[in-house]
């Protein structure tokens, strides 16, 4: 069966420090792995990972995938209070012939204390 | 940027009743939309994926009589949740794969609060 799991489910730091997200998938016919934060509503897009070793960035947010490990992290460094949030991985994929999937991993609650 | 308008944003019914959620592509052809469930502190199920013009597929244990999803035109898909239950409470989003080749993403609706008393 397809799958995506985060790790860990849940995160409390403190302000300045340093914290990796982690997502592993099994699927079959990856297409991408996405990264999205979500605070009260709908999530918003962080980054999209379709090749190996290949780091993404943006501000103090940084991604890579690992397609050998079928993982990716997502690293925050300087953690702010506003960084907290629950930040989901999605894999796409395709299946059952054409049907084109995005699945949800569990999600990572992030807590940022001052 | 691509734009999925969803509505309602927040909805409270009685048990028994009926509620619709529309999602609206505002500036492009969405021929496929997903819906997603999510509970509190948890994440997004997809419950079906909704494709213009033809019938929607639903995943394993999503009651396709219970959650009617209509995608008429290539900027309007609308869901429906019948004979609401309380346990039907929950925030239902949905969202829109943009863009084709290499270069795609997915928006999502900003979500609907379905409150069912």
């Amino acid at each position: 069966e397809d799958k995506v799991v985060q790790s860990p489910l849940s995160l409390v730091v403190h302000e300045g420090d340093t914290v990796t997200l982690n997502c592993s998938y099994e699927v079959t016919n990856f297409r991408s792995l996405l990264w999205y934060k979500q605070e009260k509503k709908a999530p918003t897009f962080l980054f999209m990972l379709t090749s190996s070793g290949i780091e993404k960035k943006s501000g103090r947010l940084s991604s890579i995938l690992d397609k050998k490990e079928l993982s990716s992290i997502l690293n925050i460094t300087a953690t702010q209070t506003g960084d907290s949030a629950i930040y989901l991985c999605a894999v796409h994929y395709i299946s059952s012939g054409s049907a084109r999937q995005l699945t949800f991993g569990s999600g990572t609650q992030l807590t940022v204390l001052p | 940027g691509a734009v999925v308008s969803q509505h309602p944003s927040r909805v409270i019914c009685k048990s028994g009743t009926s509620v619709k959620i529309e999602c609206r592509s505002l500036d492009f052809q969405a021929t496929t939309m997903f819906w997603y469930r999510q509970f509190p502190k948890q994440s997004l199920m997809l419950m079906a994926t909704s494709n213009e013009g033809s019938k929607a597929t639903y995943e394993q244990g999503v009651e396709k009589d219970k959650f009617l999803i209509n995608h008429a035109s290539l900027t309007l898909s609308t869901l429906t949740v019948t004979s609401a239950h309380p346990e039907d409470s929950s925030f239902y989003i949905c969202s829109a794969r943009v863009g084709e080749g290499p270069n795609y993403g997915y928006t999502f609706g900003s979500g609907t609060r379905l409150t069912v008393v």
